[in-house]
Order: structure tokens, then sequence, then C-alpha cells
């Protein structure tokens, strides 16, 4: 167990809906990422956020938005679905900006249909 | 620039093996290669991580190999066992960027043959 807890672990939508992914970072941890992984495909990043502030970004769709709260849980908001938004989203999480050590949660398996 | 390049896409070895993965960088600025291990339906999970200042970090099984001039690293496992049959992921990421995010390889799907 990493210690970062993602909900829900599996979601089915319809397209054109919205949906909402949180996680919980490790306890201390003040950075969070979230990476994007299709099926058979590589961890792709999105966005990171550190102490509550963007700290880097990624190939993250417009229709795509997070944020990370004063209790350091961050939220992943997907709009707009569409069928290619399907896969695995990954959120990590480290101590410091800086990424040395990134813990990983067990992912939110995204189904749009 | 941005980009970790990995090989092999896949690989099987037989148990008891050794099974190596590398991979290749272009940003000088990296300065944090980790290792990542991936089993189906789990998150990616930390396995070993080396820095830019030492060329072998070894950690039971598992050694990482570095060549900094040659901007490429790589990961033995040694013995290979049916238990290492997973998903790698080698990755990089610069400490002092303002962009500290970690960039990750295409990952091997490794199967260690009984």
């Amino acid at each position: 167990d990493s210690g970062v807890t993602q909900t829900p672990k599996h979601l089915i939508t319809a397209t054109g809906q919205r949906v909402t992914l949180r996680c919980s970072p490790r306890s201390g941890d003040l950075s969070v990422y979230w990476y994007q992984q299709s099926l058979d495909q590589g961890l792709q990043f999105l966005i990171q956020y550190y102490n509550g502030e963007e700290r880097a970004k990624g190939n993250i769709l417009e229709r795509f938005s997070a944020q990370q709260f004063p209790d350091l849980h961050s939220e992943l908001n997907l709009s707009s679905l569409e069928l290619g938004d399907s896969a695995l989203y990954f959120c990590a999480s480290s101590a410091t900006g800086w990424s040395t050590e990134a813990f990983f949660g067990q992912g939110t398996r995204l189904t749009v249909v | 620039q941005q980009q970790v390049k990995q090989s092999p896409q896949s690989l099987i070895v037989q148990k008891g093996g050794i099974s190596i993965i590398n991979c290749a960088y272009e940003n000088t600025a990296f300065d944090y290669f980790p290792w990542y291990q991936q089993f189906p339906g789990k998150g990616p999970a930390l396995l070993i991580a080396i820095r830019p200042d030492v060329s072998e970090k070894k950690e039971g099984r598992f050694t990482i190999s570095f060549n900094k001039s040659a901007k490429q690293f790589s990961l033995h496992i040694m013995d290979s066992q049916p238990g290492d049959s997973a998903t790698y992921f080698c990755a990089a990421s610069s400490q002092y960027s303002s962009a500290s995010k970690i960039i990750f390889g295409s990952g091997t799907r490794l199967s260690i043959r009984p």
C-alpha cells in the first residue's frame, strides 16, 4: 500500500458527461501529480500541484482541469467526455515539489461509453 | 528533448536468467532516474532509482547501470523469477527544474518463463 488513495476505483459514464476523480496523497506529501495511462500505453503526465499551486503542466486537454485543496487532496475534473478519454488515471504524491520519490495510487479506471 | 526512450517493448526471459531493459534520454538537466514496476490493475511502484553521480546502484537482484556520457541507463534483474513478470517503466526528472514532472518511458512488458 503506497498510502495514496484514489476514488472511485472504477467509473463508467457516457460521452459528453463530466466526472471528478479524487486523490488523497500520502500523509505529509505536498506534491500531487496526475497521469493518464491508456490501454497498453505509457504514463502520460497531465499536471502537477504543489501545496495548492499548479507547478507543472503536461499534455492536459482543455476539457480537463485539476486543483489541490488546502487539505492537500486533489481532484481531476474531466468534462465533455469522449470515447478516447477511456483510460486509467493515476495520482502520485511526493514529499516536496521536486519529484524525487513519487508514490502512486491504485488508479481510477474510467470507461466512457 | 523531454523524451525518455525505452527498449525493448516486450521481453521474455527464462527463470533464473538476466533481464535487461534499456533507456536513453536527451535532456542533460535530468538528475534523477527511477524505475517503476507495475502489475496488471495496480499503480506503478518505485523499484529502484539512481542519480548521475554514481555509475551503478544495486538493491537485491535489481541493478541500475548508468552511463552519463552516453545518456543511457539500464535495469538488470538477476536470477529472474516468475514473480518479476510485470511492466517496467524507466523515468527521469530534474530536481531543480521549475517543471519537475517525471517523464516516463513507454514501458517494457517482462514475462519470466518458469
